[in-house]
């Protein structure tokens, strides 16, 4: 069963408007994190957000937030005012295990969904 | 604070030789692991290092080797390789927050194998 799922494999938002990008996981481990990554065409993987499995908040980063449910195994990244530079590829990942345990530094990926911001 | 650097860039080799990749994680991470991503597909897991020790392995054959040096930095070895090898290699480094685990990536390098 895969991991991490991401349904979307391309979406289209208007500049200036706000988009959601899906994201379920699965994993019987009940201390796990969850990333989300944007690619652009340069290839570079930049860090936009991070939510651990015990985080009672959603977590937010400027323009970023993470829709955390866990019950429904689901971490959608909300971007808001969407500018014409977020047009990327926008990958989900999780860690299960403990931060700093043996599962230290290793992700699994969904296989991404690409983004674009029409002006 | 410089990024996780990797070198080269790009690369090119042919099927059956050996290649050297290095990366230099962000000053004071001492965690840094590597990922294979391959053209429409999202990373793929192949080590991790930690304080010099191998952490964990992903489903990688033998022809994978990594190793970490004294000042963190780490090389990711292929030997004979296959056609199949052909793609970005990442690196990133990683450390813990009081939120939790935050990871860094470089811009990879990119590898074809002819």
């Amino acid at each position: 069963a895969q991991k991490i799922t991401q349904t979307q494999p391309g979406m289209f938002v208007q500049e200036k408007e706000a988009v959601t990008l899906d994201c379920t996981y699965d994993t019987s481990d009940p201390s796990y994190g969850l990333f989300w990554y944007k690619q652009p065409s340069s290839g570079e993987m930049i860090f936009l957000i991070y939510q651990g499995s015990y985080d009672q908040q959603n977590a937010t980063e400027g323009r970023y937030s993470l829709n955390f449910q866990k019950a429904r195994k689901s971490a959608n990244l909300v971007i808001s005012a969407s500018q014409l530079g977020d047009s990327a590829m926008y990958f989900c990942a999780m860690r299960e295990g403990n931060a700093g345990g043996t599962s230290y530094g290793k992700l699994t990926f969904g296989q991404g969904t690409i983004l674009t911001v029409h002006p | 604070d410089a990024g996780v650097t990797q070198s080269p860039t790009h690369l090119i080799k042919t099927r059956g030789q050996h290649v050297t990749l290095r990366c230099s994680p962000i000053s004071g991470h001492k965690s840094v692991s590597w990922y294979q991503q391959v053209l429409g597909q999202g990373p793929q897991f192949i080590f991790q290092y930690y304080e010099k020790e191998e952490r964990g392995r992903g489903n990688f054959p033998d022809r994978f080797s990594a190793r970490q040096f004294p000042n963190y930095s780490s090389e990711l070895n292929v030997n004979a390789l296959l056609l199949g090898d052909s793609a970005l290699y990442l690196c990133a480094s990683s450390f813990l927050t009081g939120m939790g685990e935050k990871l860094f990536f470089g811009s990879g390098t990119q590898l074809s194998v002819l």
